[in-house]
């Protein structure tokens, strides 16, 4: 079983909607959690990065959350566009390690 | 200016063969990965190098050989090419090898093994 997931595995959503996607982890211990977005053909951009002690932080129209006591982390899209079509990715990182366990991924899909 | 570069982009080969994957980036990096994502859009790590020191070896069949002339280069070998390597390898960055860190991806190289 991998330790982080994501869900909803895809989703499509009309453009100017808002959506929330989720990221449930079992690494333990914590050291941070990045929100990457990878556009088809491309490869993964970070958006974000939380520690253990960051609730929420914003990057323009994405903001992500964690909740380090129920190991979950969302990120939520505002006023989404059509640029905003990609996977998106939650990356959890231990201490004292050298590893970045990526999760499943989450693919979005914005129509107009 | 491209940060981190890779190629080819595309490589289509028979099975059995050897091919190689060059990385380079330019952002005075001192760590590199490579990574493989399968048709399922899984990333999972295959190797690290920090100052062309390997740090991350991940259970990957020895036929995969990288190899780190230099702290902004660092390739892939793959010998005996087979049907399940198919797939997108990116290579990666960072500034150190710490959890903290940010990963500057390349734009991967879909390999395509007949």
């Amino acid at each position: 079983k991998n330790q982080v997931e994501q869900s909803p595995q895809s989703l499509i959503i009309l453009e100017g909607k808002n959506c929330t996607l989720q990221c449930n982890y079992t690494v333990s211990p914590f050291s941070n959690l990045r929100w990457y977005k990878q556009d088809t053909g491309r490869g993964p951009v970070s958006l974000t990065i939380m520690t253990f002690s960051e609730n929420t932080k914003s990057n323009g129209r994405y903001t992500a959350t964690l909740d380090a006591d129920t190991k979950q982390s969302s990120l939520h899209i505002t006023a989404s566009q059509l640029s905003d079509s990609a996977s998106y990715i939650c990356v959890v990182s231990a201490p004292g390690t050298y590893k970045y366990i990526f999760g499943t991924g989450t693919r979005l899909k914005v129509l107009a | 200016d491209t940060a981190v570069s890779q190629t080819p982009k595309y490589l289509v080969t028979q099975m059995g063969n050897d091919k190689s994957i060059k990385c380079e980036q330019n952002l005075g990096h001192d760590t590199m990965y490579w990574y493989k994502q399968d048709s399922k859009k899984f990333l999972k790590i295959m190797f690290s190098y920090n100052n062309k020191e390997l740090i991350i070896n991940e259970t990957v069949p020895n036929r995969f050989s990288p190899k780190s002339p230099d702290k902004a280069h660092l390739n892939l070998h793959i010998n005996s090419l087979e049907l399940g390597d198919s797939a997108v390898y990116f290579c990666a960055s960072s500034m150190g090898q710490g959890a903290g860190n940010e990963q500057f991806f390349g734009p991967g190289t879909r390999l395509t093994v007949l």
